[in-house]
């Protein structure tokens, strides 16, 4: 089946500790995104990649970092200097940037104590 | 920096009965793309309609349509014969439809409205 997989559904780390999100896709999208989710708020944009070896930040990309080596892979790294790393993570992808929809991973939600 | 406000944080509805979520977007472009997601209690998000700003007519997939008025910068959705699993969270979501950019494939979300369906 096609689709995007986010890995594990559950994360738990500690205060200090880098920490990787997985996400992938095996629906030969050219595009990927990392979304942000927070109590009472929408979905905020991290980072995003429209093409393999290229990304650009989004609005909250402070204490992440990603890489897109392979068109299946965008993997999230929550490092250390991210204030408040708790909240749920959406990857999602698209055939194109201009592609009308974006299909979303399962999500992971990282808790830092 | 485009903005999308639902200013309703709680919303129910009578099964069966009809239901209208609000959603209000602030942009200097002409050319974007609106949408409605969901997100059920399993959390992952499901597109349930779009519409292009250059379309006048009102998208509608099935149970659901939408109330676009381009000019007020207004995009609700019209849930009909509401149903039990159409309890959820929704989003509106705004994207531009300008090549190239900062912006270029960016969803810029409201802060979601929880629908309770009552049997």
């Amino acid at each position: 089946d096609g689709g995007i997989t986010q890995s594990p559904k559950y994360l738990f780390r500690k205060e200090g500790q880098n920490v990787t999100l997985s996400c992938e896709q095996n629906l030969n999208h050219d595009a990927m995104y990392w979304y942000r989710q927070d109590p009472g708020q929408g979905l905020r944009l991290i980072y995003y990649s429209q093409i393999v070896n290229d990304f650009q930040k989004g609005d909250i990309a402070e204490g992440y970092s990603v890489s897109r080596e392979k068109k299946e892979s965008f993997p999230l790294t929550v490092t250390s200097a991210q204030k408040n790393p708790t909240a749920f993570y959406l990857c999602a992808s698209s055939m194109r940037p201009i592609s009308y929809e974006q299909y979303f991973g399962p999500g992971t939600r990282l808790t830092v104590t | 920096a485009q903005t999308v406000t639902q200013s309703q944080p709680e919303m129910s509805v009578q099964e069966a009965e009809t239901v209208t979520l609000s959603c209000t977007y602030d942009t200097s472009e002409s050319d974007y793309y609106l949408f409605w997601y969901k997100q059920p209690p399993s959390r992952q998000m499901i597109l349930v309609i779009r519409q292009e700003a250059y379309k006048q007519q009102n998208a509608t997939e099935n149970r659901f349509s939408v109330n676009f008025q381009k000019a007020a910068k207004s995009f609700s959705l019209k849930i009909s014969d509401s149903q039990l699993g159409d309890a959820a969270m929704y989003f509106c979501a705004y994207r531009s439809a300008n090549a190239g950019g900062t912006s270029y494939g960016k969803l810029t979300f409201g802060q979601g409205t929880i629908l309770t369906v009552h049997p």
